[in-house]
């Protein structure tokens, strides 16, 4: 079985300031991580993923996650937050041999 | 066209009406999915189709028929709906139904029943 879990449904961070939104994942075998990020009325779109290579993976728009099998984390962080990263991000897990695990999605605001 | 495309981007039905969405990919992918994305709720795995044949389905109504006649294309049957059924519906495909390949959505079709 595996899940995902989103600290934090709501995130509100300064124009320029540090973004990090966090993703904590359970799986019973070693899992493939994803993130996605949708703009409204839209749907989502990939924005990096983990596949057991390197630990931190960097994405588009300046956005990377480090993946940390100690602490089951795979926080995605991007050191300045600009006005167009306002959209929803969801994490997700997948098991090599299994479907995806989506997590509920946080909302990242971004403050002028 | 490339990408996954849904249509109708926006759809408004009754509760007796019969309607389709339909989502269309060009990426070559041997798996395609609908998912609901209802308000304040999490994104929901409705079906998964592999190569044209429906591996999932998650206890989703009957008032909901999907249908996959090649491996581009992807239907929701809509009938007798009921008002929570509004959501948007999400159309995605990937390379297979397993491993490190990620999902490609489609843009979303907005349904409201009334």
């Amino acid at each position: 079985a595996q899940s995902v879990t989103q600290l934090g449904s709501h995130v509100s961070v300064s124009e320029g300031a540090l973004v990090l939104l966090r993703c904590n994942y359970s799986s019973s075998v070693p899992p493939y991580l994803f993130w996605y990020v949708q703009y409204p009325n839209q749907g989502l779109q990939l924005l990096l993923k983990y596949t057991s290579a390197a630990t931190l993976v960097k994405g588009i728009n300046g956005f990377e996650a480090e993946f940390k099998k100690s602490e089951t984390s795979f926080h995605l962080t991007k050191p300045s937050a600009h006005m167009s990263d306002a959209a929803e991000y969801f994490c997700a897990v997948r098991a090599p041999a299994g479907k995806s695990t989506f997590g509920d999605g946080t909302t990242l605001t971004v403050k002028p | 066209e490339t990408g996954v495309t849904q249509t109708p981007r926006h759809l408004v039905m009754g509760m007796t009406n019969k309607k389709s969405l339909k989502c269309e990919q060009h990426l070559g992918h041997n798996a395609m999915y609908w998912y609901k994305q209802s308000a304040k709720k999490p994104l929901e795995l409705m079906f998964v189709y592999s190569l044209e044949e429906r591996v999932e389905n998650n206890s989703v109504p009957s008032r909901f028929s999907p249908e996959c006649p090649n491996s581009s294309h992807l239907f929701l049957h809509l009938h007798t709906l009921q008002p929570e059924d509004s959501a948007l519906y999400l159309c995605a495909s990937s390379q297979e139904t397993q491993g490190s390949t990620e999902a490609f959505f489609g843009q979303g079709t907005r349904l409201t029943v009334v």
